[in-house]
């Protein structure tokens, strides 16, 4: 069965960290680049970086270089991403969501349930 | 960075209407468009790559057209679970979304 779990909601202050994870299981992890995409209450969609789990390489958005970190665990096929230097600006629903192959190279066919992330001190 | 601009910003529609949604890019990415829908507390879900391209098990009253700048998203016979808020995303250089556009029922 196919599945993508992320970790529960946090609740963070000002200058903190906060690391979610993003479980898959029922496809291949290692080889499939995850991303991460974050949503302020009532925004849009936003690309915040991805990972390969196999090589562990990565991309950033240039917005959040510096301060997002990814990285995976392929013996528990779980991706995290790190965000440092919190602020209320950061207060979002994260998502972690799989990319496909070939035609469908960085788009989202499976996406995780969503973790919830509020700053406030 | 290549920004996406959708039109409009929300649409009001019936049942059984037919709908476009528009999105622009700030330079030309080829085919390179996605749709997503988003219904509130969910996830995104993926109705369209490569422009035109129907994602496994979506209905095929949606369909998307366009090329270089711009494109289109089209819904035909507008179903009770088609209300939902779609984002164009370009893939042409990582990843950029538009702003969304709300569909709410008139």
């Amino acid at each position: 069965q196919v599945q993508v779990v992320q970790s529960g909601a946090e609740v963070k202050k000002p200058g903190s960290s906060v690391k979610v994870s993003c479980k898959t299981s029922g496809v291949p992890f290692s080889s499939d680049f995850i991303s991460w995409v974050r949503q302020a209450p009532g925004q849009g969609l936003e690309w915040m970086g991805r990972i390969i789990p196999m090589f562990g390489t990565t991309n950033y958005a240039q917005k959040f270089q510096g301060r997002v970190t990814l990285s995976a665990d392929e013996s528990t096929t779980t991706a995290y991403m790190d965000l440092s230097s919190l602020s209320s600006e950061d207060t979002a629903v994260y998502y972690c969501a799989r990319e496909g192959r070939q035609d469908k190279a960085m788009v989202f066919d499976l996406w995780g349930q969503g973790t919830p992330v509020t700053v406030s001190s | 960075d290549i920004q996406m601009t959708q039109s409009p910003s929300t649409l009001s529609a019936s049942l059984g209407d037919r709908v476009t949604i528009t999105c622009r890019a700030s330079q030309s990415i080829s085919s390179w468009l996605a749709w997503y829908q988003q219904k509130p507390g969910k996830p995104p879900k993926l109705l369209i790559y490569k422009a035109s391209r129907l994602e496994s098990g979506v209905p095929s009253r949606f369909s998307g057209s366009g090329s270089g700048t711009e494109f289109t998203l089209t819904i035909i016979n507008l179903q009770p679970e088609d209300f939902a808020t779609y984002y164009c995303q370009q893939s042409n250089t990582y990843a950029t979304f538009g702003q969304g556009t709300k569909v709410e029922i008139k």
